[in-house]
C-alpha cells in the first residue's frame, strides 16, 4: 500500500487566493514526521513545513499552514495569498519512527500548482 | 551557508561507463540519504546512511553502490550505467534518522544515459 497519497496530479489558483493540496498517509506506527517540499521549475527541493504525529496544533509557517487530521491520516497544505512564485511542483513526504532504523522518507507522487495572474 | 552541495548538476554517459556523483554536506548532520526522481513515480530511496561507516540499502539500490568514510561526504557510485539510469539524482540529509527531523536537500544532478 502506497503510504502516501496525492490525488491531485494538477491544480490551479488565481493570485492571492488560498489553495490547499491534498496529502493522506498511511502508517501504524504512533510517532511520525510529516513534511511538505516545493520543487520549483529549477529543480531543487526546498523543505517547507513539518508536522509531528503528537503535535496538538497545526503547523504554520508564514503563508503555508498545514491541516493535521490525524484520525482522517491527512495533511493537507495550505497555502494562503497565493503569489506567481507559488507555481511548481509540490510532495507530501512521512518519516515513521520506528521502521528499519533508518527512519526513511516516503514521498506522494507530487501536485503541480499553477497560479494564474 | 552551502547545505548540502551536489556535483556535477548534469552529466551524460554512455552505456557500460562508470561514474561517482558526489555529495558533500557541512551541518555535520549524521543522516544522509539518495534518491532518484523520475517522471510520476515522486522520488524513490537509493541507499541511505546513519552515520559514518554505516550504509544501508533503501528502495532501489540495484546498480548502485555507496560509501561513507566521513561524516560529510556520501558518495554515489554508478558500477555499469544502464539508460534505465536515466533520472534526477539528489542527495539529501538530516540531523538525525529522527522521525521528526526534516532531510534538506542538494539541488539535484540530471544524469543522462545513452
Amino acid at each position: 500500500a502506497q503510504k502516501i497519497t496525492q490525488t491531485q496530479p494538477g491544480m490551479f489558483v488565481q493570485e492571492k487566493e488560498a489553495v490547499t493540496l491534498d496529502c493522506t498517509y498511511d502508517t501504524s506506527d504512533p510517532s511520525y514526521g510529516l513534511f511538505w517540499y516545493k520543487q520549483p521549475s529549477s529543480g531543487e527541493m526546498i523543505f517547507l513545513i513539518y508536522q509531528g504525529s503528537y503535535d496538538q496544533q497545526n503547523a504554520t509557517e508564514g503563508r503555508y499552514s498545514l491541516n493535521f487530521q490525524k484520525a482522517r491520516k491527512s495533511a493537507n497544505l495550505v497555502i494562503s495569498a497565493s503569489q506567481l512564485g507559488d507555481s511548481a511542483m509540490y510532495f507530501c513526504a512521512m518519516r515513521e519512527g520506528s521502521g528499519t532504523g533508518a527512519n526513511n522518507l516516503f514521498f506522494g507522487t507530487g501536485t503541480r500548482l499553477t497560479v494564474i495572474p | 551557508n552551502a547545505g548540502v552541495t551536489q556535483t556535477p548538476k548534469f552529466q551524460v554517459l554512455k552505456t557500460g561507463q562508470s561514474m561517482t556523483l558526489q555529495c558533500a554536506q557541512d551541518m555535520n548532520h549524521e543522516y544522509m540519504s539518495w534518491y532518484r526522481q523520475d517522471p510520476g513515480m515522486g522520488l524513490r530511496l537509493i541507499h541511505y546512511s546513519v552515520g559514518a561507516g554505516i550504509t544501508d540499502q533503501g528502495e532501489v539500490p540495484n546498480g548502485y553502490n555507496v560509501s561513507r568514510s566521513t561524516t560529510e561526504d556520501f558518495p554515489l557510485r554508478l558500477l555499469s550505467a544502464a539508460p534505465s539510469q536515466t533520472s534526477v539524482y539528489f542527495c539529501a540529509s538530516s540531523y538525525d534518522f529522527s522521525a521528526h527531523q526534516p532531510q534538506h536537500f542538494g539541488d539535484g544532478t540530471r544524469l543522462s544515459i545513452l
